[in-house]
């Protein structure tokens, strides 16, 4: 069965600082890994997407990793700031392409920036 | 029922024509988003529902785009005037609790071809 698993489920860090997120998944065959931001009261935004050759991607103060070998990926938050608190979503693609399981979400870690 | 059911399964029609695509959630599930995905690509969030509440449509490409959810169950989206560039996958996802749960578990999509 196809599974993505984040950790931590939430987590609480002072403005400024850094932090990363966890992804483990268990996809096959697998096509791609995106992270999405979700504010409350808001729909899920796509901050990076990557593929099987892809190992790193940057969007601003966010930066992706990928290790397909071990089936692991992290976003890394540098600087945070009082806008990055929010869910953030792994979600990974299977190269099925179609179907209800071509997409497995995780159930995502809830971050919050204190002043 | 057991899981996220889409009706059609796969839409094909010409430059011009109105097409609406049928979404039906899990029963117990508050949440339900459309997600377009074009080939390759993971999904891009359109718009998302809490019962029969549209708190977020900023992903709609266009006017030409709507979505409804009158009673808080079966959700419609319609797309007026279609043109080529909305060739795609069309997936609906259904989440338990806002804001408790991010799991999404999304249906086998419509596949639209805009001739």
């Amino acid at each position: 069965k196809n599974q993505v698993e984040q950790s931590p489920q939430s987590l609480i860090i002072l403005e400024g600082k850094n932090c990363t997120l966890q992804c483990n998944y268990t996809v096959s065959p697998f096509s791609n890994l995106r992270w999405y931001k979700q504010d409350t009261g808001r729909g899920p935004v796509s901050l990076t997407i990557m593929t099987f050759s892809e190992n790193t991607k940057s969007n601003g103060r966010y930066t992706a990793t990928l290790d397909a070998d071990t089936k692991q990926s992290s976003l890394h938050i540098t600087a945070s700031q009082l806008s990055d608190s929010a869910s953030y979503i792994c979600v990974v693609s299977a190269g099925s392409g179609g179907g209800a399981d071509g997409l497995t979400f995780g159930k995502g870690t809830h971050l919050i920036i204190q002043p | 029922g057991a899981g996220v059911s889409q009706s059609p399964r796969y839409k094909v029609t010409k430059r011009g024509q109105d097409v609406t695509l049928r979404c039906d959630p899990i029963s117990s599930h508050a949440t339900l988003y459309w997600y377009q995905q074009a080939l390759g690509q993971g999904p891009e969030f359109l718009t998302y529902f809490n019962y029969e509440a549209q708190p977020d449509k900023s992903g709609l490409p266009s006017d030409r785009f709507s979505a409804e959810r009158p009673e808080g169950s079966i959700s419609t989206l319609t797309i007026q005037r279609t043109e080529q560039r909305d060739s795609a996958m069309y997936r609906c996802a259904s989440s338990p609790l806002p804001g408790v749960d991010n799991e999404q578990f999304f249906g086998p999509g419509t596949r639209l071809t805009v001739l």
